[in-house]
């Protein structure tokens, strides 16, 4: 089964600077997805960014970029330029590419506060 | 845009009540999904479904539970009996393939 960690409870960052929010998972797999979701307080959980295992170049979303580290199975994500309205909880999540005709499950961390100050 | 919608947003039911939680995938899309997220916790798989029929189903997911897709449009889950622990926010997601999930805005079920 997979699992995916997310070490970092909390963090917190300064409007206009950059964090860094840490991933690591654990598969057999060779293809698989994984994802940023966003949660804020309204709690609907927001696509933030995706990456597909087979892609070597780090996927990027406007101010949101991840480094991708296939064998070390990790999957940081970077926020760049922070702003208020970023402040909410982050979740990691894995998908499995295998094909089979099915629906596949997202397997999610257990998520990063984040708090953006002035 | 189109989104996944949910309703109601807040159910209060009893312990042993049956509720049904309603959801509208976006219209093109194929797969569908709940997952739940008690408070604090991580969000959890419930189950997923495929061309009229469950794909898989977590542990959680037990005989209390079941899903539907009555018509063309909406997809229920039923928790037959519901009990204290069954109390969480529960999110409907849909996706067009194997990419990525869209999730509703969720519905908050308290059990009391």
């Amino acid at each position: 089964a997979q699992t995916v960690t997310q070490s970092q409870p909390e963090m917190s960052v300064q409007e206009a600077e950059t964090v860094t929010l840490s991933c690591t998972y654990d598969t057999s797999e060779s293809d698989y997805y994984l994802f940023w979701y966003k949660q804020p307080p309204s709690r609907q959980m927001i696509l933030v960014i995706r990456q597909e295992a087979y892609k070597q170049q780090n996927a990027t979303e406007n101010r949101f970029s991840v480094n991708f580290q296939k064998a070390a199975k990790s999957f940081s994500l970077k926020i760049s330029d922070s702003q208020l309205g970023d402040a909410a909880m982050y979740f990691c999540a894995y998908r499995s590419a295998i094909n089979t005709g099915t629906a596949s499950k997202l397997t999610f961390g257990t998520g990063t506060r984040l708090q953006v100050t002035l | 845009e189109p989104e996944v919608t949910q309703t109601p947003s807040h159910q209060v039911t009893q312990m042993g009540q049956e509720v049904i939680l309603r959801c509208v995938p976006i219209s093109n899309h194929l797969y569908f999904y709940w997952y739940r997220q008690i408070l604090g916790q991580k969000v959890e798989f419930l189950v997923s479904f495929y061309n009229n029929e469950i794909s898989e189903k977590s542990e959680i997911f037990d005989d209390q539970f079941s899903v539907e897709r009555p018509d063309g449009s909406n997809f229920t889950l039923k928790i037959r009996s519901t009990k204290l622990e069954d109390s969480a926010m529960y999110f409907c997601a849909s996706s067009r393939s194997q990419y990525e999930q869209y999730f509703g805005p969720g519905t908050r079920l308290t059990v009391t």
